[in-house]
């Protein structure tokens, strides 16, 4: 299994940009989730799915959509970046409801907003 | 709302030592704690998880202990290795209106360094 997959790496925007951020993950899980991971203020949940079809907003959602069409793919998209949204991104996935609810991580997309 | 606080927030000891983080949270509603390394530029490995009914979990060198009732949890390293520097950061789920558990909380970490 390749567990949590993200892409890009890394991406560097002008503001105003529009992007999406790529998950995957092939363990069949239900729950999959993003935060976003900034010094000084740990990481903080964006937005999370409990299953295909199903979203809902986290902490910090301002700025950000994200949909649920497969229970592979969990896309985040930046609408239009700002240089507050400059940070790195991570995508989890786990489980889900009623089980053990291991969270296990991507290896995060690195983005930098101008 | 949770708040999760990991003390403390660095620490530096020569290799072999036996070390203790420190994690708190405010609710004790959570699901479960989960305890993740962090590597420089990496993204985060799951290490132990502790269901709210359970006491502890333990694997090789690392034992997390957990304390619902006052909002504890600690993760203990046995005999330290340079190779465990790392940040180690402590989350905890909460419990997800549908039954299940929500999305995690976390502490801002704690940044290990093991000296040779």
């Amino acid at each position: 299994n390749a567990g949590v997959t993200q892409t890009p790496k890394f991406q560097v925007l002008k503001t105003g940009q529009s992007m999406t951020l790529q998950c995957a993950q092939d363990m069949n899980h239900e729950y999959m989730s993003w935060y976003r991971q900034d010094p000084g203020m740990g990481l903080r949940l964006i937005h999370y799915s409990v299953g295909a079809g199903i979203t809902d907003q986290g902490e910090v959602p301002n700025g950000y959509n994200v949909s649920r069409s497969t229970t592979e793919d969990f896309p985040l998209r930046l609408l239009s970046a700002a240089p507050s949204q400059t940070s790195v991104y991570f995508c989890a996935s786990s489980q889900g409801q009623g089980v053990s609810n291991e969270q296990f991580f991507g290896p995060g997309t690195r983005l930098t907003v101008l | 709302k949770q708040e999760v606080t990991q003390i403390p927030a660095a620490l530096s000891v020569p290799e072999g030592e036996n070390l203790v983080l420190n994690c708190s949270f405010t609710d004790s509603a959570i699901y479960n704690l989960q305890w993740f390394r962090q590597d420089p530029g990496k993204g985060l490995t799951s290490l132990l998880l502790i269901q709210s009914s359970q006491r502890e979990q333990t694997s090789g060198r690392l034992n997390a202990s957990l304390d619902k009732s006052s909002g504890r949890s600690t993760l203990y390293i046995a005999a330290s290795q340079p190779g465990d520097s790392a940040t180690y950061l402590c989350a905890v789920s909460a419990l997800y209106s549908g039954g299940g558990a929500d999305g995690l909380t976390f502490g801002k970490g704690t940044h290990l360094i093991i000296q040779p």
